[in-house]
């Protein structure tokens, strides 16, 4: 079992829609959270970072962490054609080396 | 503000050739990561690098060589390529290796081994 798991989908949504991505993870040692957004044929670009537990919102996007149960999610509302990309979870304890999950591809279509 | 940058986009090349994949920076940041990435697989690290002449193995280093003899510059060096390691390569960096820290990729490198 990977440490950190993720649905490669793809997930296709009708423009507008909510739109929810999943992580679970294995290491409880892993305290800070990242969500990498990757449009095609670029490098994953930041999107979110949480620590420990909690939400966190930056307009359309929130970030939730629930350590007790080992599931990151990141919640996007009125989802556009712009956000069809891949979704990247990462993690990482102490080391400054995030492990990744797989990715998600996210489709929205108008 | 280059960032940065891989060279070369696209690489065609055949097994049992070396092949070397370039990665410059220009924000002088210490950390140099390099990953692989393949569909069903994700991002997986090859070769890491904490600062000039420090490299260490990631995840898959076989097959890999790496050197940094200058911050800046961390170029990655298929010795004999084989056809598994057609891929997308990403390079990344990160200023101080901070755990709050995010990482910088570039825009990857198409490597296709025939």
């Amino acid at each position: 079992q990977k440490e950190v798991e993720q649905d490669p989908g793809p997930l296709s949504v009708p423009e507008g829609a909510i739109v929810s991505l999943n992580c679970t993870y294995s290491n409880s040692a892993f305290q800070y959270f990242m969500w990498y957004r990757q449009y095609s044929r670029k490098g994953p670009e930041l999107l979110m970072y949480t620590y420990s537990s909690g939400n966190k919102e930056d307009g359309r996007f929130t970030a939730q962490v629930d350590k007790s149960s080992k599931y990151i999610s990141l919640f996007i509302r009125d989802s556009q054609p712009s956000d069809s990309a891949t979704y990247l979870c990462a993690m990482r304890g102490g080391s400054y080396i995030p492990t990744f999950g797989r990715g998600t591809s996210l489709i929205v279509h108008p | 503000d280059a960032g940065i940058t891989q060279s070369p986009r696209y690489k065609i090349t055949e097994t049992g050739r070396q092949v070397t994949l370039m990665c410059h920076q220009t924000w002088s940041h210490s950390y140099m990561f390099w990953y692989r990435q393949d569909l069903g697989h994700g991002l997986r690290l090859i070769y890491y690098s904490a600062a000039a002449d420090i490299t260490d193995k990631g995840e898959v280093p076989d097959g890999y060589v790496v050197s940094r003899s200058k911050t800046e510059n961390f170029p990655l060096t298929l010795e004999s390529a084989t056809r598994s390691q057609t891929s997308v390569y990403f390079c990344a960096s990160s200023p101080t290796g901070d755990t709050n820290e995010k990482l910088f990729f570039g825009s990857g490198t198409q490597l296709s081994v025939l």
